[in-house]
């Protein structure tokens, strides 16, 4: 079956970057996410790649996209206290395909 | 746009109690909605899969009867846990998408459900 996995904890200090990394074994993956979950809150989606592209950044997050070693890793700019949360990387395959989650990556962000 | 709304987002219910959860679209009008459930500090698994007017496609180990699923319109879809146990306390999200094969998928806050 699919499988997402993703490192579950990252501490980080205020102003260095994070990156966060997840790597995913469906080949077919064509959509790739990152979503931000704070404590009893929804998931939000931060960003998400396409799998024709390598790199895409938008403000402070950067993803790249290792389709040969079907890596994606997501890199905070200038981490803020407000970053921290739970990040889950996701996959679909295809349009009507369904999303598989990661178990999420715990990021705590220390002044 | 593109916002989700659920209610309620906690509930405490007693056991052998059954207790609904609204999930709405509040800009858009969703042709497919997704319930998930998510463990404490674990990822969200997919409970079902509901397109408007048609019945919900459940995943493997769900209880259908259990777990009812509404999709009524396109901008409301219910959960409905029945005859509720400890064991279904969950927080349970909801996600929506425009179309059936939309590559774009926005969750809902979440319901605390919490059965004593």
């Amino acid at each position: 079956g699919e499988d997402v996995e993703q490192s579950l904890f990252l501490s980080v200090r205020e102003g260095d970057s994070s990156v966060i990394n997840c790597t995913y074994t469906d080949s077919s993956s064509t959509y790739l996410y990152w979503y931000k979950q704070e404590p009893g809150a929804g998931l939000q989606l931060l960003t998400y790649i396409f799998s024709n592209m390598d790199m895409k950044q938008d403000q402070r997050l950067t993803v790249l996209l290792n389709k040969k070693d079907k890596h994606l890793s997501l890199r905070i700019a200038d981490t803020q206290t407000g970053d921290s949360a739970i990040y889950f990387c996701a996959e679909k395959a295809d349009s009507w395909g369904k999303f598989q989650f990661g178990a999420g990556t715990q990021v705590v962000v220390t002044p | 746009g593109a916002v989700v709304s659920q209610h309620p987002s906690w509930v405490i219910c007693k056991s052998g109690t059954s207790v609904k959860i609204e999930c709405r679209s509040l800009d858009f009008q969703a042709t497919t909605m997704f319930w998930y459930r998510q463990f404490p500090k674990q990822s969200l698994m997919l409970m079902a899969t509901s397109n408007e007017g048609s019945k919900a496609t459940y995943e493997q180990g769900v209880e259908k009867d259990k777990f009812l699923i509404n999709h009524a319109s396109l901008t409301l879809s219910t959960l409905t846990v029945t005859s509720a146990h400890p064991e279904d306390s969950s927080f349970y999200i909801c996600s929506a998408t425009r179309t059936s094969a939309s590559y774009e998928q926005y969750f809902g806050p979440g319901t605390r459900l919490t059965v004593t």
